[in-house]
């Protein structure tokens, strides 16, 4: 298997730009999750979806974030309109469907919005 | 704040020592993991300890968790250069009936050849 997907690798924008993030999850996973990492932060669970339905967004900073999974095997995150406070490292990862295991990382888009 | 603190925040040792890194968590939880990130990459599982668990091993990691002190520590013996990352501490809990896996802020760990 390859992994956990996620595309693109980089992305610079600036301020007012919509981004889109996108994640393919490992094949027969059923839990897709989307995570940010900063410096001051650390790493922050925004969204997870379990066989494509969102069932906690709590940690969604704010409107101008959205996220979907039309499918099993994709997964987008919007920003719009990005700020410089979104630039970060925003990480997928999948799981199977044991409670609780362990999660398989994508090598995530570092973000950039000048 | 966070759920899982790890102490130090971050360790410098020599090749061929051990390396001890402490996970501290506020509730009660499923099980604890343990991640490494190598600069640039994204987070790689290492090992799992449920909660009715005191110790695991494998390879050269060891982890014990003590649930009365709500800490867990990872253990790896005998460093190499290729060790060199961050290592993070994940606590698996449910929240309003979300499953969650909450990340400390992890501690760098750097091994001298």
């Amino acid at each position: 298997d390859a992994g956990v997907i996620q595309s693109p690798r980089h992305e610079v924008t600036e301020m007012g730009q919509e981004v889109t993030l996108r994640c393919k999850p490992i094949s027969g996973h059923d839990y897709l999750f989307w995570y940010r990492q900063t410096m001051m932060r650390g790493l922050e669970l925004l969204i997870y979806f379990n066989n494509n339905v969102p069932i906690d967004d709590s940690g969604m900073p704010e409107d101008r974030f959205s996220a979907k999974m039309p499918n099993a095997s994709f997964s987008t995150l919007k920003i719009q309109p990005s700020e410089p406070r979104d630039s970060a490292v925003y990480f997928c990862a999948s799981r199977g469907q044991g409670a609780y295991e362990k999660l398989f990382f994508g090598s995530g888009t570092q973000l950039s919005v000048l | 704040s966070q759920q899982g603190e790890e102490d130090p925040q971050a360790l410098s040792i020599q090749e061929g020592e051990n390396a001890t890194m402490n996970c501290s968590y506020k509730t009660s939880i499923n099980n604890l993991q343990w991640y490494r990130q190598n600069s640039g990459r994204g987070l790689v599982h290492l090992i799992l300890i449920r909660s009715n668990e005191r110790e695991k091993h494998s390879g050269r990691l060891r982890v014990t968790l003590d649930t009365s002190k709500k800490s867990s520590s990872l253990l790896i013996t005998a460093s190499r250069a290729a060790d060199t990352a961050s290592y993070f501490c994940a606590t698996a809990l449910q929240i309003q009936g979300a499953q969650k896996l909450v990340f400390g802020q992890g501690t760098r760990l750097t091994i001298n050849p």
